[in-house]
């Protein structure tokens, strides 16, 4: 069966950067886009871009620009997020999920991160 | 960016009553739509798919419409397990968004 397996929770400080992995199983890793979004306490989903894990392009949202890098291993069929100069407002549950070309039909399990002094 | 806009924010129903929620595009979207169900906790769960597409494993209780820039999320017969929040979202265009959400609570 499909699965997305992220990392654990993180806390760190203001400045620091932060990378979560989500290892894909149970499918052809290479043949589906993988997108990371993110969810603060009390919010909506939030999209922050998205990897294709075969030749491993990205797109980013324009408010993360500069501070986040996916990237992905196809020998262990993992994507990672790296999002770096964290703030407290960038304490969130992040999670990743596969692009069915109409929706996300598969989400990890979140991955939250604290951002705290 | 695109901007969709849910209602209402929350609703307070009972089981067995019907539900709709309805989600309004900023600009016109074609049936580029997606539903989700989230439970405190848990990741967004896909319901709905091009806007009417019940995805496999859904309860058929669930359907979606429309079309352009006004869709609806309609709950037939509520039952207790479908106390959540749902959220719609756009696949039309990048960046991609989410709707604010409708928390459907028990009455």
């Amino acid at each position: 069966q499909v699965q997305l397996m992220q990392s654990g929770a993180e806390v760190k400080k203001p400045g620091a950067s932060v990378k979560v992995s989500c290892k894909a199983s149970g499918y052809t890793f290479t043949r589906y886009y993988i997108h990371w979004l993110r969810q603060a306490p009390g919010q909506g989903p939030e999209w922050m871009g998205i990897i294709n894990p075969s030749g491993g392009t990205t797109s980013y949202a324009e408010k993360f620009q500069g501070r986040v890098t996916m990237t992905r291993d196809t020998s262990t069929s993992t994507v990672y997020m790296e999002l770096s100069s964290l703030r407290s407002d960038d304490t969130a549950v992040y999670y990743c999920a596969r692009d069915l070309g109409t929706s996300f039909d598969y989400w990890g399990q979140g991955t939250l991160v604290t951002v705290s002094s | 960016a695109i901007q969709l806009t849910q209602s209402p924010s929350s609703l307070s129903a009972s089981v067995g009553d019907r539900v709709t929620i309805t989600c309004r595009a900023s600009q016109a979207i074609a049936i580029s739509l997606a539903w989700y169900q989230q439970k405190p906790g848990r990741a967004p769960k896909l319901l709905i798919y091009h806007a009417s597409n019940l995805e496999s494993g859904v309860p058929s209780r669930f359907s979606g419409s429309g079309s352009g820039t006004d869709f609806t999320l309609t709950i037939s017969s509520l039952q207790p397990e479908d106390f959540s929040t749902y959220y719609c979202q756009q696949f039309n265009s990048y960046p991609l968004t989410f709707g604010g959400g409708t928390k459907v609570e028990i009455k």
